[in-house]
């Protein structure tokens, strides 16, 4: 099974401020098409999750620009360039070129 | 609107057996991969199970292989999860959602249907 790591568990962030969550898999996730299949989401407090980026770094549709995605093979990059209050909860990573596709342990963005 | 409808949660004995629906409307539901994503209190996220458009491939997690099974009605636009066995660490909300191709992404998710298995 693919491993996947999510640093840190915890990002405590300030509005405004830049942030950055990694995710580092035990596998390549660059399948023979080119694509990296790596996908991020955000599950805010009570909500079901949400898809952030797709393939390693494209936004998915509607998602903020804010949002970034980078990163290739095993080691990946959220980035959001300035965090605003509607960004807190849970960020997961997840997999999807084998399965069992396999999550991220999450980071918990909150606000300072 | 695309939306994903999850039903048949409930509260099950160890050992009993549950089924959940997933309703699908404002696409075309024969045109994608649908999955279920569990999630237990407080913890992270599981995949489960993943079924084709056609139905004609199904994966699962090695924990619930050989007790769960997904399928599809796309007549209907219907996902579903036939739960037998069920065991106390089964207990969690389950969602579903659906991804393009396989590989792909899941989007949208549902809002989820909470099963707990407690004597």
């Amino acid at each position: 099974d693919i491993v996947m790591t999510q640093s840190p568990l915890s990002l405590p962030v300030t509005p405004g401020e830049p942030a950055s969550i990694s995710c580092r898999s035990s596998q390549s996730l660059l399948h023979s098409n080119g694509h990296n299949y790596l996908a991020w989401y955000l599950q805010r407090p009570g909500q079901s999750p949400q898809v952030l980026i797709c393939l390693g770094s494209n936004r998915a549709s509607g998602v903020p620009d804010r949002f970034s995605g980078s990163g290739s093979d095993t080691d990946f990059t959220l980035k959001i360039s300035r965090v605003e209050a509607e960004d807190v909860g849970v960020y997961y990573c997840m997999q999807a070129l084998q399965t069992p596709l396999t999550f991220g342990g999450g980071t918990k963005v909150e606000i300072k | 609107e695309v939306q994903l409808v999850e039903s048949g949660g409930n509260l099950v004995q160890p050992g009993g057996s549950l089924r959940l629906s997933c309703a699908a409307t404002g696409f075309t539901f024969s045109g994608y991969w649908v999955t279920w994503v569990r999630q237990a209190p407080g913890k992270g996220l599981e995949w489960v199970a993943s079924i084709k458009q056609d139905g004609s491939e199904k994966y699962y997690v090695d924990s619930v292989k050989g007790r769960f099974t997904i399928s599809r009605d796309n007549a209907k636009n219907s996902l579903y999860l036939q739960m037998n066995s069920l065991r106390a660490e089964d207990t969690a909300v389950y969602y579903c959602a659906r991804a393009p191709f396989e590989g792909g992404w899941f989007d949208p998710w549902g809002q989820g249907t909470l099963v707990t298995v407690s004597s």
